[in-house]
């Protein structure tokens, strides 16, 4: 079985400041792992994905993850966050191998404040 | 860029009525998805759909839910007899599928159903 913990619903950081959103899996297979991103109304972007690569990911609008095996983590940073950041943040769990459904965390919001 | 669309956007129904919530997945996609989200919890597995038929489905994906793939286009979710509990966004999503490497889904941008 798989599954995801986001440590933090709600995240709030200032203009500038590093942007850090917490992700642990579990899983009995090695795993692969997502970042997504919802803007208000509006439905889930891909941000970025482990695949079992490179274990230092970076994704679109300067984000990046590292997967730590050791950890079981898949943290999300950027170094510095921007008003336009402030959405809600899914980190998402599967496998490989065909048809493998996507398992969510329960999500963290960002705000970014002046 | 190849995009997942979904129609309607929003759909206020009242309890006890049908609703089919209707999707359009990328054209060389061959897996298909339905997840749900209450306003304010995570995104839920719903049920997945490929060569015509439900490869998986959860424990919400009772009874009153069902999946088509009318016209080879179109990807459908009906409720035949929606309940309060029912309003939520319905996201579909398709990914390629592959016997290897990871399964990237792409999401459309919902449907909001509320359910009065």
């Amino acid at each position: 079985a798989q599954s995801v913990t986001q440590l933090g619903s709600h995240v709030s950081v200032s203009e500038g400041a590093l942007v850090l959103l917490r992700c642990n899996y579990s899983s009995s297979v090695p795993p692969y792992l997502f970042w997504y991103v919802q803007y208000p109304n509006q439905g889930l972007q891909l941000l970025l994905k482990y695949t079992s690569a490179a274990t230092l990911v970076k994704g679109i609008n300067g984000f990046e993850a590292e997967f730590k095996k050791s950890e079981t983590s898949f943290h999300l940073t950027k170094p510095s966050a921007h008003m336009s950041d402030a959405a809600e943040y899914f980190c998402a769990v599967t496998r490989s191998g065909g048809y493998n459904k996507l398992i969510f965390g329960a999500g963290t919001r960002l705000a970014v404040h002046p | 860029e190849p995009e997942v669309t979904q129609t309607p956007s929003h759909q206020v129904t009242q309890m006890g009525q049908e609703v089919i919530l209707r999707c359009v997945p990328i054209s060389n996609h061959l897996y298909f998805y339905w997840y749900r989200q209450i306003l304010g919890q995570k995104v839920e597995f719903l049920v997945s759909f490929y060569n015509n038929e439900i490869s998986e489905k959860s424990e919400i994906f009772d009874d009153q839910f069902s999946v088509e793939r009318p016209d080879g286009s179109n990807f459908t979710l009906k409720i035949r007899s929606t309940k309060l509990e029912d309003s939520a966004m319905y996201f579909c999503a398709s990914s390629e599928g592959s016997d290897s490497g990871a399964n990237v889904l792409t999401f459309g941008a919902g449907s909001r159903l509320t359910v009065l």
